[in-house]
This record gives structure tokens, sequence and C-alpha cells, in this order.
């Protein structure tokens, strides 16, 4: 079956630090993958994605690589900040072509960054 | 473009009447639509995947005479949650995907509904 593991929070931070959330998946055939974050009290909002082998995905400074080789796809970014506070999910879709196939979801790692 | 709304934003309703829950895509068509619920703290759970003009598929566990599911067209989706009860209090979270292209390939979600039940 088709699962995605991530790294289990709370992640707290100081301003300027370097993030890493690790997330790695299971899936059949091969999948695209993405990162969503959710800020308190909103819905979801795709972050960035990635939907082939060492494809990377970048955006607002956040960074991830798609790793077949370790079924990988590790969100990184260089410097947060407070804004950045929120809670991030690593998420999969096993057929990309396929437009009624469901996002698959982590738990959600919540980063609270403080100043 | 690609913007998907719901509504109400938040709901409180007493134990027993039913709510319904509206998604709608607000610039594109969407064929399909997903709806999920999100418990505190937690990720989000697939309930039903809406297909426009056919019936909604169920994923395992969930009720579909508890959660009532109607995609009468390409803008518009509508959860009923009926005889509703405090452990139905949760958010709910609609998403859609269009008719081609990026719209296509892309899932798009709208900002949730929290639903409290007296």
């Amino acid at each position: 079956g088709n699962s995605v593991t991530q790294m289990e929070g709370p992640v707290t931070l100081s301003e300027e630090a370097f993030l890493t959330i690790n997330c790695t998946y299971t899936a059949t055939g091969y999948p695209s993958l993405f990162w969503y974050v959710q800020y308190p009290g909103e819905g979801l909002q795709l972050l960035l994605k990635a939907t082939k082998a060492d494809d990377k995905g970048s955006n607002k400074g956040f960074e991830a690589t798609y790793r077949k080789e370790t079924t990988s796809f590790h969100l990184e970014k260089g410097s947060v900040q407070v804004s950045d506070s929120a809670v991030y999910f690593c998420a999969l879709i096993n057929n990309w072509n396929s437009g009624n196939t469901p996002l698959v979801f982590g738990k959600g790692t919540r980063l609270s960054v403080i100043a | 473009g690609a913007v998907v709304s719901q509504h109400p934003s938040w709901v409180i309703c007493k134990s027993g009447t039913s709510v319904k829950i509206e998604c709608r895509s607000l610039d594109f068509q969407a064929t399909t639509m997903f709806w999920y619920r999100q418990f505190p703290k937690q990720s989000l759970m697939l309930m039903a995947t809406s297909n426009e003009g056919s019936k909604a598929t169920y994923e395992q566990g969930v009720e579909k005479d508890k959660f009532l599911i109607n995609h009468a067209s390409l803008t518009l989706s509508t959860l009923t949650v009926t005889s509703a009860h405090p452990e139905d209090s949760s958010f709910y979270i609609c998403s859609a995907t269009g008719t081609s292209g990026k719209l296509y390939n892309e899932q798009f979600f709208g900002p949730g509904t929290r639903l409290t039940v007296l």
C-alpha cells in the first residue's frame, strides 16, 4: 500500500535556525510527492512538489529533493522565520496522471519558531 | 486562479440536527472533489471521493448514510452530516481537481469548516 511517514513534532526552533523535517514514503509505482503547509486556523496550501526522481521542489526558501533510492522527500529551509510557524504535511499521489486520485498524507509536523 | 471555497467556515449545532457544508470551485470546473476530516493535531483522513454526476466513493469505515455527499455540478459539492453528534465535531476540508492540465494534476484545498456539535 501507499503510506507516508514523517518525523513527529512538535519542532521548536529559534529564528534563523536551519530546518529539516524528514519524510519517507512507501508506494507502488512512481508517486509524485508534495509538501503542504497549514497555518493556524486555515486550510492546506501547497508548498512545493516533485514529480520524479531527483527533482527538487522549492518555494519560499523551502526545498525538498525526491530521493528514490532512499524513498525520501525531506523538507529543508536554511533560515526559518516566525512566520513559518505552521503544520507541515508530506503527501503523495501514486498516479500522477489520474485526476481523481486522493492524496495520502503523513501525520503532520508542527513547527514553532520563536524570536 | 484555482480557488476553492467552503461555507460555512464554522458552525455550531445541537446534537441530532443535520448540517450541510458546501465546497465550491470558484474559477474552474472540478470533475473530482475530495472530502477530508481532520482531528485536532492529527493528519487528514480521506472520507470520500466525489465525481460530478455520480455517487461518491466512501473510504472504509465512513458511514455513507451519516455523511451524505452530493456533487451535482462541476463547481459544487456538498457534505451533509446527518443527525450530528458530539463525536462528529471536527475540521472538514474539501479539495478539488480540474478537468485538464495543471488543474487536473493538482488538488486545490478549501479553507475548511470547523463543526462543533453540542
